[in-house]
């Protein structure tokens, strides 16, 4: 399967702890952007790379989390002293951009990593 | 990114087209049409994007008016598995999406 892929798929924590999830993107993807799913809402944006640089990371990510992909390939996304309200599903996504002249620039998601904060 | 309305729910009979209305009134010249849906518990999945022009491919087609301040995703026969959350998106490709409430589509029997 070359999709992207995300592990674990679930998580189970105690408030307090730490935890991390991994994201594999599609190979050729220079792009990776983090989202976060809250029941009955749509996916809201956390981050993005381009190769390993970080461009861009949203106000929804306060200073317990922290995201990297230091090789351009993968990336880990990982919550420190974990909350009730961290209680979410993790969604990674992929994309090839090419520069804003290509319009082919559709983001591909991979299943999930749902956490459940105890 | 421009924000989108479109109505929280809708029903459709199976085999028949089901038509789900997007509004982007404030949508900018750059700015793409993009289609996602979400099968419960699984990633969005990209579904058809446009930008003037309507456009078709195995999944659907996609119906934009000449203003751009709205469009219309067409599944031509509906079935159960197309039961799920379809997100309409004003997207500066590129940059990251933006995601409203969607709406729920159930695909009834």
């Amino acid at each position: 399967d070359t999709g992207v892929s995300q592990d674990p798929r679930h998580k189970i924590t105690k408030r307090g702890q730490n935890v991390t999830f991994r994201c594999d993107p599609i190979s050729e993807h220079n792009r990776l952007y983090w989202y976060r799913q809250t029941l009955g809402q749509g996916p809201e944006f956390l981050t993005y790379f381009q190769n390993e640089a970080q461009l861009e990371k949203s106000r929804l990510l306060s200073d317990r989390f922290s995201a990297e992909r230091p090789k351009g390939s993968f990336s880990t996304l990982e919550i420190q002293r974990t909350e009730q309200g961290d209680s979410a599903m993790y969604l990674c996504a992929s994309s090839l951009f090419e520069g804003l002249a290509g319009s082919y620039n559709e983001q591909f998601f991979g299943p999930g990593t749902r956490l459940t904060v105890l | 990114d421009a924000k989108t309305t479109q109505p929280p729910s809708m029903d459709c009979a199976e085999g028949r087209a089901a038509n789900l209305p997007c509004n982007h009134s404030t949508i900018s010249g750059n700015e793409y049409v993009y289609w996602y849906r979400q099968i419960h518990s699984q990633g969005p999945q990209y579904i058809i994007h446009g930008l003037k022009n309507n456009e078709t491919n195995e999944m659907a087609s996609l119906i934009i008016t000449e203003d751009r301040k709205s469009s219309t995703l067409i599944l031509p026969h509906a079935t159960l598995r197309d039961t799920a959350v379809y997100y309409c998106i004003a997207y500066n490709a590129g940059n990251m999406l933006t995601f409203g409430g969607g709406t729920r589509l159930m695909v009834k029997p």
